[in-house]
Order: C-alpha cells, then structure tokens, then sequence
C-alpha cells in the first residue's frame, strides 16, 4: 500500500481538462510544500511535470498545473492531448524516516 | 547534456549480493542530493534510498540491508544490495534531485531480478 493516495484511473476526451489527486497526512503533503508531480509512459522513465507543489520545469508545457490544499495536492491538465495519456505519479516530503514517498499511480486514458 | 546511466543489474537468488552502479555527466555531481528509486513489475515508483553530501537515507523496506554511496571524483552514485529477496525484483532507476523537491532527471533503469 503507498503512502499517499491517488486515484487508480482518470479520463478525458482531448480538449478537455482533467484532475488528479493525491491525498497524504499532515507529515507529508499537508506538512511541506516539497510535492512533486511524475509523468511516466509504458517502458520509460519517469519525467518531472511540476515540483514544490506549482512550479513547472522548463520545457514542461503550461497545460500542466499543481496546487494543494491540506493533505490533498491536485495535478489539473488543461487542453488534453493524446500524447497526454500516460501514468502519473504524485510525490512528497515526509519527515518519517523514509524522506520521500510516492502515490500509487493514475492511468491517464484519453478518449 | 545531464546523463544517468545505470548499470549493476542482473538476475540473482534469493540471499544474494548485486551492486548498482550510476555514471553522472553534464552537471556537477558532488553538488547535488541523488536517490534511487524502484518500479516493480507491474506497479508504482518506490523510492528507496537517498544520499546528499555525506548523509544517507534509507526506506524501511530496505535499511539494513541497502547501502548508497557515491564516487564524486569519478561522477558516479553506487547501491549495494544485500540479503535481496524476491520481493526486491524491479527496475531500479537513480535520480538527480533539482534544487528543491523534485527529482529532475533519470535514467533508464537497470533490471534487478531475484529469483532461484
């Protein structure tokens, strides 16, 4: 079981917008604005799309947005693409032991 | 151009010993914190060691039993894995960490099997 909590699957028709959640504790996502969000398609590695919650790395299109609010961080893709359709991974501080703790993953499928 | 370029990886058995290995270019390796990270088979990303300078991290599913270390004169970030089990069995990536939480860049993985 992962640490923080995403939704197993999302969908959207292109053009559309779409939100992932990933909901953690006070001692990971709701304690440190240390969020990072992960695209990941079949046979790759992952690629970074937003780090400390909203910001985006250069390179990464501004239809990519993050936010937080509590214990719960949001990935929103704007304008969805098929090239879109990937696995997303959410990732955060935590101040146990562990350092840094990934979400299980959503399915991105766009229609 | 930053490169990571695993390598160690390999099928073992159960009990067994294997060493990971990560050769950094195109940024200055001694300045930034790196982990690795694990996908099993199938499933998510599990971070699973971290070194910045001189301090290490370690998950609980592998404390103990993992040591990270790196090599700054010759660029290159290494994982002992000890005592593997079958449950150890995923493609392990390394990682460079950006200036704050993200882990910018990665590799390409290298396959660790564990299996008798």
């Amino acid at each position: 079981q992962s640490a923080l909590t995403q939704p197993a699957s999302v969908s959207g028709s292109p053009g559309q917008s779409i939100t992932i959640s990933c909901t953690g504790t006070s001692s990971d996502v709701g304690g440190y604005d240390y969020v990072s969000w992960y695209q990941q398609h079949p046979g790759k590695a992952p690629k970074l799309m937003i780090y400390d919650v909203t910001n985006r790395p250069s390179g990464v299109s501004n239809r990519f947005s993050g936010s937080k609010s509590g214990n719960t961080a949001s990935l929103t893709i704007s304008g969805l693409q098929a090239e879109d359709e990937a696995y997303y991974y959410c990732s955060s501080y935590t101040s146990s032991s562990t350092l840094w703790v990934f979400g299980g993953g959503t399915k991105l499928t766009v229609l | 151009e930053v490169q990571l370029v695993e390598s160690g990886g390999g099928l073992v058995q159960p009990g067994g010993s294997l060493r990971l290995s990560c050769a950094a270019s195109g940024f200055t390796f001694s300045s930034y914190a790196m982990s690795w990270v694990r996908q099993a088979p199938g499933k998510g990303l599990e971070w699973v060691s971290g070194i910045s300078g001189s301090a290490t991290y370690y998950a609980d599913s592998v404390k103990g039993r993992f040591t990270i270390s790196k090599d700054d004169s010759n660029n290159t970030l290494f994982l002992q894995m000890n005592s593997l089990r079958v449950e150890d069995t995923a493609v392990y990536y390394c990682a460079k960490r950006g200036i704050s939480s993200g882990f910018d860049y990665w590799g390409q993985g290298t396959l660790v099997t564990v299996s008798s």
